[in-house]
């Protein structure tokens, strides 16, 4: 099973400001990296799949790069429905595995 | 509009089954793989079992091979999963959602959730 470690568990930040999440893999997942935020008491949402590719409707502000097995979501300026839990998820290997999440809180 | 709503879940004795359903509108059912995902309670994303649109390709996380069932009925555009041998560890907000089109094993649309409890 492939883990991912995303990094780190909680961020404290205040609006406006620019935010990298981290996700490493345990082996490489080649591009078949995606992105979710989940709020309380909410469904996740995808915002990147493929490791860059942004869902449709996902603002611009969300981007994603990296392959293999190190990878980032960048929220180039935070508004205040993004503070929230982020999640990554492979598909490139059964099973599916999602990694622990990353909380970006307000500060 | 796409909406997918979860039914079924509730609290079982452990060894006990439930069966969720999941009723999918607002899109061609039929053309997409379906999947369950879980959270236990206060803890992060578990992805149990994804089913191609024609049924033929079923996959599951190894916790539950063997006692849950994933199926689907495209002329209902409902998907479920059919959970016996429960465990403790299976209680959880159980998610019905759906591929997208582009991946296959990437989740675009879920549901609200529903929460399965398993306690004596």
């Amino acid at each position: 099973e492939i883990v991912l470690t995303q990094s780190p568990a909680t961020l404290s930040l205040s609006p406006g400001e620019r935010v990298t999440l981290s996700c490493r893999a345990s082996q490489s997942v080649s591009g078949y990296l995606a992105w979710y935020q989940q709020r309380p008491g909410q469904a996740p949402r995808l915002l990147i799949y493929d490791a860059s590719n942004r869902a449709t409707g996902i603002p611009a502000r969300f981007s994603g790069s990296g392959s293999g097995t190190d990878f980032t979501l960048t929220i180039s300026s935070l508004e205040p429905e993004d503070f929230a839990v982020y999640y990554c998820q492979q598909r490139s290997k059964w099973p599916l595995t999602f990694g622990g999440g990353t909380k970006v809180e307000i500060k | 509009e796409v909406q997918l709503v979860e039914s079924g879940g509730g609290l079982v004795q452990p060894g006990g089954s439930l069966r969720l359903s999941c009723v999918a509108s607002g899109f061609t059912f039929s053309s997409y793989w379906m999947t369950w995902v879980r959270q236990a309670p206060g803890k992060g994303l578990e992805w149990v079992a994804n089913i191609k649109p024609d049924e033929s390709e079923k996959y599951y996380v190894d916790s539950v091979k063997g006692r849950f069932t994933i199926s689907r009925d495209n002329a209902k555009n409902s998907v479920y999963l059919q959970m016996n041998s429960l465990r403790a560890e299976d209680t959880a907000v159980y998610f019905c959602a759906r591929s997208i089109a582009v991946t296959a094993n990437n989740f675009d649309y879920w549901g609200q959730g529903i929460l399965v409890s398993v306690s004596s």
